[in-house]
């Protein structure tokens, strides 16, 4: 039983570097790790997803170590406009596809 | 593509009356999911078909709550009765695979998108 935790809410400031872990203890073996992020009025909006190792896009960072109990989403120089509630998913029991309570990030000027 | 198209965007209803919910998913797409977002309870997958066919729908909180997907490009969430605690707002979310990879599968092929959601308020 695939299950992540991740806190409740992180503040930053802008441009700074924000980092976001979440842990998945039971992750099983063909589970990637995903990242979503939504904003007040709209739907999750998919970010970045990685098996293990690290993986990078135009958005952000996706830190998984070997034991891929833990995953570290990075997002570099944070504008105001990154905060949302961003999501870490892994697989569920039942093989869905279940979204946590999601870490709100605050960004502040 | 225009993404994920859900209508309508708000809806005001009165207790008892029946509210349809509707969802066109991204062409191509074989994967749909109707999700609920409340503050309490966050977002609940309630039930998720593949190429028209209900797959899951052991998220569906009551008999009131039904779901259809006539063919690839439409689907309905429907309640009837409505109720006050069915306030909340309602998603619809296509992909092009399921929540699992596949061998052979391309990366991202699990990735949900999501439409901007029906607010639901149930008077």
């Amino acid at each position: 039983l695939a299950k992540t935790t991740q806190p409740i809410s992180m503040d930053s400031y802008e441009g700074q570097e924000v980092n976001i872990t979440c842990s998945h203890n039971n992750i099983a073996t063909n589970d990637y790790i995903t990242w979503y992020q939504q904003f007040p009025s709209q739907g999750p909006r998919f970010i970045i997803q990685g098996y293990k190792t690290k993986v990078t896009n135009e958005v952000a960072s996706l830190f998984i170590p070997a034991d891929r109990k833990s995953s570290t989403l990075s997002l570099p120089r944070v504008s105001l406009s990154d905060t949302a509630v961003y999501y870490c998913l892994v697989m569920e029991y039942g093989n869905k596809l279940v979204f946590g309570a999601g870490t709100i990030l605050r960004v502040k000027s | 593509d225009a993404g994920v198209i859900q209508s309508p965007r708000h809806e005001v209803t009165e207790m008892g009356q029946e509210v349809t919910l509707r969802c066109k998913p991204i062409s191509g797409h074989d994967y749909l999911f109707w999700y609920r977002q409340t503050m309490m309870r966050g977002l609940e997958l309630l039930i998720y078909f593949n190429n028209n066919v209900p797959i899951d729908d052991s998220g569906m909180p009551e008999d009131r709550f039904s779901a259809k997907m006539p063919n690839a490009s439409f689907s309905t969430l429907k309640i009837q009765p409505s109720e006050p605690r069915d306030s909340a707002v309602y998603f619809c979310a296509s992909s092009l695979g399921g929540f699992t990879f596949l061998p052979g599968q391309g990366s991202g092929a699990n990735v949900l998108t999501f439409g901007a959601g029906s607010r639901l308020t149930v008077l």
